[in-house]
């Protein structure tokens, strides 16, 4: 079955970086876009960003530009998101999640709704 | 940054009664609008599309409303397992896309 596995939880002090892992399984890897998206605890859902899991092209909130790198190896179906320059108000839980197949809207075809979602990686920011 | 806004942040209902979400946009995002469903401790799952597009798997007592501006999800007929918060998303805006705050639907 279609299945996104996530690296375990971090805890990092201010300043360090994170690179959390989405492994995908039961599809093929490069024919979807994976988007990242966080939430803080009680807070609502923030998407962070998204690559084309084919291609490797990337697109990144602007809150997040300069400090979110988001990667893929093809090779091991997997996606990855680093997240430096780590703060307090970083703590979240990490989701990634697979754009849905097919999506396209007004000449674009990037940017859709996430049908399958990873399980979360909880990352602690605390000194 | 399109903002997202959604009503009531908590909606008590009885099982079995119907219930009615809003979600509203601070400009139009066209049909380019879903909802997710998390229940506490799980991620979010894909429910709605395109305003009105169920998800695959999903009953058919969640439907989807709206375009422009204003969205609605109505769950016809509350099973146990519904009770849950409810986020609309837009993803019109690309590369900007944004959540609502949720609605949370507890037990009467």
């Amino acid at each position: 079955q279609v299945q996104l596995v996530q690296s375990g939880a971090e805890v990092k002090k201010p300043g360090a970086s994170v690179k959390v892992s989405c492994k995908a399984s039961g599809y093929t890897f490069t024919s979807y876009a994976m988007h990242w998206v966080r939430q803080a605890p009680g807070q609502r859902l923030e998407w962070m960003g998204w690559i084309n899991a084919g291609n490797g092209n990337t697109k990144y909130s602007q809150k997040f530009q300069g400090r979110v790198t988001i990667t893929r190896d093809t090779s091991a179906s997997t996606a990855y998101m680093e997240l430096s320059s780590l703060r307090s108000e970083d703590t979240a839980v990490y989701y990634c999640a697979r754009e849905i197949s097919g999506y396209c809207s007004g000449g674009s075809c990037e940017g859709g709704p996430m049908d399958v979602w990873g399980k979360g990686t909880t990352v602690t920011v605390s000194s | 940054e399109i903002v997202m806004t959604q009503s009531p942040a908590t909606l008590s209902v009885s099982p079995g009664e119907r219930a009615t979400l809003s979600c509203r946009a601070s400009q139009s995002v066209s049909s380019n609008l879903a909802w997710y469903q998390q229940k506490p401790g799980q991620a979010p799952r894909l429910l709605i599309y395109g305003a009105s597009t169920r998800a695959t798997g999903i009953p058919a007592r969640f439907s989807g409303s709206g375009s422009g501006t204003e969205f609605t999800l109505t769950i016809s007929s509350l099973q146990s397992e519904d009770f849950a918060v409810y986020y609309c998303q837009q993803y019109n805006n690309w590369p900007r896309l944004t959540f609502g705050g949720g609605t949370k639907v507890e037990i009467k």
